[in-house]
């Protein structure tokens, strides 16, 4: 039972255009959401968060989405950039300390 | 600046072995967490710490332990180790539990033949 999904494996984007990288969950108790980045042999780092109050937070190149109607939100970055190639994972804590993760996105960010 | 450090990075044990994988931070965090990714799945939690001395279980509990007797070290113990075992493993922490990042150590990599 997935609560929290990433739909698309991977992405591929140019150079100076913007990613878009989604998240679906299912637990409407879900209410801090949070976008990590993983490059290869390296721990997860985290990137940008958003509580379930708000439906958009923005920090620098980053913006995320959220969409609680939908239980829906999505990473943008813009513009894209060759080091911002990783894997993407979105996770989501309710009730608890927990952390849900979804599955991960492979972006590749092409120059 | 350290931050969580795991050790060791790599190893490779035998069915039926035991070995204790280390997590230590300096950030003075309350929580820690252990969590295991499975190749293209998301992580999974193991179990979790909110203090010295008090430990939970996560998702995934069923063949480790842990023991939590500082603030700073979080080791994850494998007592019979079994192939479904093979993971990388995560190490976290943060300083509360709710709205705030966990911060990962680099993994170690277990390979159980």
């Amino acid at each position: 039972d997935q609560q929290v999904k990433q739909n698309s494996p991977s992405l591929s984007v140019q150079e100076g255009r913007i990613s878009i990288l989604n998240c679906d969950y299912t637990n409407s108790m879900f209410d801090y959401f949070l976008w990590y980045k993983k490059y290869p042999a390296e721990g997860p780092t985290f990137l940008i968060s958003i509580s379930s109050i708000k439906d958009k937070n923005e920090d620098g190149r980053f913006t995320v989405f959220l969409n609680k109607s939908a239980k829906h939100l999505s990473l943008h970055i813009v513009p894209s950039q060759p080091g911002d190639s990783a894997v993407y994972f979105c996770a989501a804590q309710g009730y608890g300390n927990k952390l849900v993760f979804g599955a991960g996105t492979i972006l590749r960010v092409k120059s | 600046n350290a931050g969580v450090t795991q050790t060791p990075k790599f190893r490779i044990l035998k069915i039926g072995q035991s070995m204790t994988l280390q997590c230590a931070q300096d950030m003075n965090h309350n929580y820690m967490y252990w969590y295991r990714q499975d190749p293209g799945m998301g992580l999974k939690l193991i179990y979790y710490s909110v203090g010295a001395g008090i430990t939970d279980k996560g998702e995934v509990p069923n063949g480790y332990n842990v023991s939590r007797s500082t603030t700073e070290d979080f080791p994850l113990r494998l007592e019979l180790a079994a192939p479904s075992q093979t993971s990388v493993y995560f190490c976290a922490s943060s300083y509360n539990a709710r709205s705030q990042p966990q911060h990962f150590g680099d993994g170690t990599r277990l390979s159980i033949l």
